[in-house]
């Protein structure tokens, strides 16, 4: 699986929109873009994934590069219960396998 | 509502001891999955399993064994808990959707060996 890159915190103003960043420059073409979250130390959440194209869903909208080499992830009103880390994972759909890295740990303020 | 469980979620148990984590699935999963994550750490994958009888050791080494005789059950096993056992244990499950996979996750096992 490609590896990605995320920052390691970010802040964001409760109310405004929160873009996090994904860096994933060695992406293959078969590879999905997938979105976790994990709220202290819970079982992590399903976001939302895509392939190439922009996607939106209730919880958030996924920016992907046309070279697909990075993506966004957007929070478009973060809360203060969307306070959690965020994990950027790539994979190839036939490999069931989810492998987390360090994430971006989101903290939104009042 | 949870479609994946996970007992005990608390568990505080003297070294030597043998433990299983349980984890139940009621969505008919054929895959499952138990991660290991220390507090503020990292998820690492320790066991998964593709379907009944199938057993496979994820990324990071671990001393648990699993076992696969349902569908839906995937306990964790410790024979002998040790103070560095210590961590929270968490099961998932996935399936396949169309358009990528659908994965689950349980509340996990917080696991304290003392």
């Amino acid at each position: 699986d490609a590896k990605t890159t995320q920052p390691p915190s970010m802040d964001c103003a409760e109310g405004r929109a929160a873009n996090l960043p994904c860096n994933h420059s060695t992406i293959s073409g078969n590879e999905y873009v997938y979105w976790y979250r994990q709220i202290h130390s819970q079982g992590p959440q399903y976001i939302i994934h895509g392939l190439k194209n922009n996607e939106t869903n209730e919880m958030a909208s996924l920016i992907i590069t046309e070279d697909r080499k990075s993506s966004t992830l957007i929070l478009p009103h973060a809360t203060l219960r969307d306070t959690a880390v965020y994990y950027c994972i790539v994979r190839v759909a036939n490999d069931y396998k989810l492998s987390f890295g360090a994430g971006t740990t989101v903290t939104v303020r009042a | 509502e949870a479609d994946i469980y996970q007992t005990p979620r608390y568990l505080v148990i003297g070294t030597g001891k043998k433990i299983t984590l349980e984890c139940s699935q009621t969505m008919g999963h054929d895959k499952m999955y138990w991660y290991q994550q220390d507090p503020g750490m990292e998820l690492h994958l320790i066991h998964y399993s593709y379907g009944v009888n199938s057993t496979e050791k994820g990324d990071l080494s671990s001393e648990s064994t699993v076992s696969r005789i349902r569908t839906e059950h995937f306990p964790l096993t410790l024979e002998s808990a040790r103070p560095s056992h210590t961590s929270q244990y968490l099961c998932a499950s996935s399936e396949f959707i169309g358009r990528g996979t659908s994965y689950t996750f349980g509340s996990g096992t917080r696991l304290t060996v003392v």
